[in-house]
């Protein structure tokens, strides 16, 4: 079994600042990891996944997230947010070859200030 | 990607009643799930929705109360019965193929007085 930790519940910041929420897992097996964002009243819209490949990913909005396997991580940044950006965040950690449904984390709610 | 459509997209819903909520996919999907959502919480999956068999529930829940259809690859219902104040939530409907991500639906957001 899989767990997700979203260490930060809450995340305020100022526009044009640089964001970090963070996001870390465990897992008994190799794993895939997705971010996601639900912006009120919507659904869940995946914002960048790790597979495969290179341990650094990004979105076409300017987010990345980087795996490290090590500190069994998956934090997401971004250089210089938007009060666009203003959203929930969901970490999710699935296990490869596995029943593939997603485990997910608390949420981290980033409030971007004018 | 799978487009999602769900509906309806709220309800407000008398104590005791029963809902029905649908969602459609764009496209044949292999696998299709439904989560609850409560306020401020993360995603709780229900039950994996089969194709011509009954639904996969998660600890917690069961069929009785959280009866589940897949009738085809494109089409699913949750129906919520018999529903009580702790029922009001934020019901999402996800669909996808294995080793990929999943898609979501806007949700339901229903409120039982």
């Amino acid at each position: 079994a899989q767990s997700v930790t979203q260490l930060d519940s809450q995340v305020p910041v100022f526009e044009e600042a640089p964001v970090e929420l963070r996001c870390n897992y465990s897992s008994s097996v190799s794993v895939y990891l997705f971010w996601y964002v639900q912006y009120p009243n919507q659904g869940l819209q995946l914002l960048l996944k790790y597979l495969s490949g290179s341990t650094l990913v990004e979105s076409i909005n300017g987010f990345e997230a980087e795996f490290n396997k090590s500190q069994t991580s998956f934090h997401l940044r971004k250089p210089s947010v938007h009060i666009s950006d203003t959203a929930e965040y969901f970490c999710a950690v699935s296990d490869r070859g596995g029943s593939y449904i997603p485990t997910f984390g608390r949420g981290t709610s980033l409030i971007v200030h004018p | 990607s799978a487009v999602i459509s769900q509906k309806p997209s709220r309800d407000i819903c008398q104590r005791g009643t029963s809902l029905t909520i649908q969602c459609q996919v764009d496209s044949q999907v292999t696998m299709m799930f439904w989560y609850r959502q409560q306020p401020g919480q993360s995603l709780t999956l229900i039950a994996t929705a089969n194709q011509g068999s009954e639904a996969t529930y998660e600890s917690g829940f069961v069929i009785d109360k959280f009866p589940i259809s897949r009738p085809n690859l494109t089409f699913s219902t949750l129906t919520v019965s018999n529903m009580s104040p702790e029922d009001s939530s934020i019901y999402l409907c996800s669909a996808g193929e294995s080793n990929q991500p999943q898609h979501f639906g806007d949700g339901t957001r229903l409120s039982i007085l």
